[in-house]
């Protein structure tokens, strides 16, 4: 099977732009979740997806939304970006919501000039 | 709130040797899984072993082994006969009713030749 596979892997971005982020899941994982990676914050959970409705949400201010596709799919939108947000995302995807083993793709580090 | 924490920023080992790696957490639930993650510099995180709380027995894969104390709400990971490709930041992860995944903030470890 193939594993997690994120796009675009590499992003620059300025300041106030917006940005959207794509992860397609193992075949048969129905459920996503998104990551944040900073060297200050580690790793932040940011939501998890499932049958197309957000079920989590981490701590993430509004501008971080996100939305699953009929595929399970998912991509992750941030709007007016900032120089905070530069960070690795990563998407994690489980067989089922509730699942507690996630497999975690290669990641997209988003840069923000 | 859940959290992770992993005392040792970094830690080397020499090749073939055994290192230990710690990871201490905090719940007050009784149902939950906890994980070690490895992130080699590619930023691929893998999967390297889990652990059920309900199991008393600890999990091992290979050359990896825990050493899970749940009193203690001790979660430690044996690295044996350490290999040059087992450098890599690890990550201790708890993940409870909430599903969100908490994550420790990483130890760097360098196998030296």
């Amino acid at each position: 099977k193939a594993g997690v596979t994120q796009t675009p892997r590499y992003l620059i971005k300025t300041r106030g732009q917006q940005v959207t982020l794509s992860c397609s899941p193992i075949s048969g994982h129905r459920s996503v979740s998104w990551y944040q990676q900073t060297p200050g914050q580690g790793l932040q959970f940011l939501f998890e997806y499932f049958s197309e409705t957000q079920r989590n949400k981490g701590n993430f201010p509004g501008r971080f939304s996100g939305r699953q596709f009929s595929n399970s799919r998912s991509e992750m939108n941030v709007s007016t970006l900032e120089l905070g947000d530069s960070a690795l995302y990563l998407c994690a995807s489980s067989l089922r919501l509730g699942e507690e083993t996630q497999y975690f793709g290669p990641g997209t580090r988003l840069l923000v000039l | 709130a859940q959290t992770v924490t992993q005392s040792q920023p970094e830690m080397s080992v020499q090749e073939a040797e055994t290192v230990t790696l710690s990871c201490t957490y905090d719940t007050s639930e009784s149902d939950y899984y906890l994980f070690w993650y490895k992130q080699p510099p590619s930023r691929q995180m893998i999967l390297v072993i889990r652990q059920e709380a309900y199991k008393q027995q600890n999990a091992t894969e290979n050359r990896f082994s825990v050493n899970f104390q749940k009193a203690a709400k001790s979660f430690s990971l044996k690295i044996s006969d350490s290999q040059l490709g087992d450098a890599a930041m690890y990550f201790c992860a708890y993940s409870g009713n909430n599903n969100d995944m908490r994550f420790g903030a990483g130890t760097r470890l360098t196998v030296k030749p």
